[in-house]
């Protein structure tokens, strides 16, 4: 089984909607990341949390709001959906022990907004 | 602010050909290099990586050497295969105190390998 899973891998929606993506992780990792990928743009950072109280905004997190349920559980929201926001979305999870601070990432959500 | 550069794609290359994808990097201090590789439908995967100066990441082949002079961590292969098509992306991270420890990746690299 995945050690990062991501629900849904695909969505597509309309314009002004409230969309939720989740990541769930076995790896027991205290850092949870989410990133969109653009083409010609890589990765860019949205929001992270290295634990359950601490949730900090990354380089692109306006219009996305996120939710750490659980140490496994990291959720992320666009609270009103816009085309712009049509990407592919990474969760990634690291550890603090870690003296290079790996990351590992899911598969990947794609979402497309009508 | 923090970036990286990788040389533009797609690049398409005959299997058994050598393979460089150049990448250089804007940081201040002392940065951790990576190369992270996206196969098709799939997430990243951490291919190498290397933390100080003239330290050589290798993993499946694939090497890259962290120069620090040049602010260069280019990935070489001396024979590539058709399973190696994917997209290459190189990242940094700065270990600063108190802060995320954030990766910064460069645009990505599509490789296209023909038998």
């Amino acid at each position: 089984d995945a050690d990062v899973t991501q629900t849904p891998r695909n969505r597509i929606t309309k314009t002004g909607k409230r969309i939720m993506l989740e990541c769930s992780q076995t790896k027991g990792h205290d850092r949870m990341y989410w990133y969109r990928q653009d083409p010609g743009l890589g990765l860019r950072l949205i929001y992270y949390s290295f634990d359950v109280k601490d949730i900090n905004k990354g380089e692109i997190s306006d219009g996305y709001s996120v939710s750490r349920q659980a140490q496994a559980k990291f959720s992320l929201s666009l609270e009103s959906a816009i085309p712009n926001q049509t990407a592919l979305y990474f969760c990634a999870t690291s550890d603090v022990s870690s003296s290079t601070d790996t990351q590992y990432f899911g598969p990947g959500t794609r979402l497309t907004v009508l | 602010g923090d970036s990286v550069t990788q040389m533009e794609g797609p690049v398409t290359l005959s299997e058994e050909a050598f393979l460089t994808i150049n990448c250089t990097y804007t940081a201040t201090g002392y940065p951790s290099l990576f190369w992270y590789v996206q196969y098709p439908g799939e997430g990243l995967q951490l291919l190498l990586k290397a933390t100080k100066a003239d330290d050589k990441g290798s993993n499946k082949g694939f090497e890259a050497t962290y120069r620090k002079e040049t602010t260069s961590f280019h990935l070489e292969k001396g024979s590539v295969q058709v399973s190696d098509s994917a997209v290459y992306f190189c990242a940094l991270r700065k270990l600063s105190s108190g802060s995320a420890r954030q990766l910064t990746f460069g645009s990505g690299t599509q490789l296209t390998v023909l038998p």
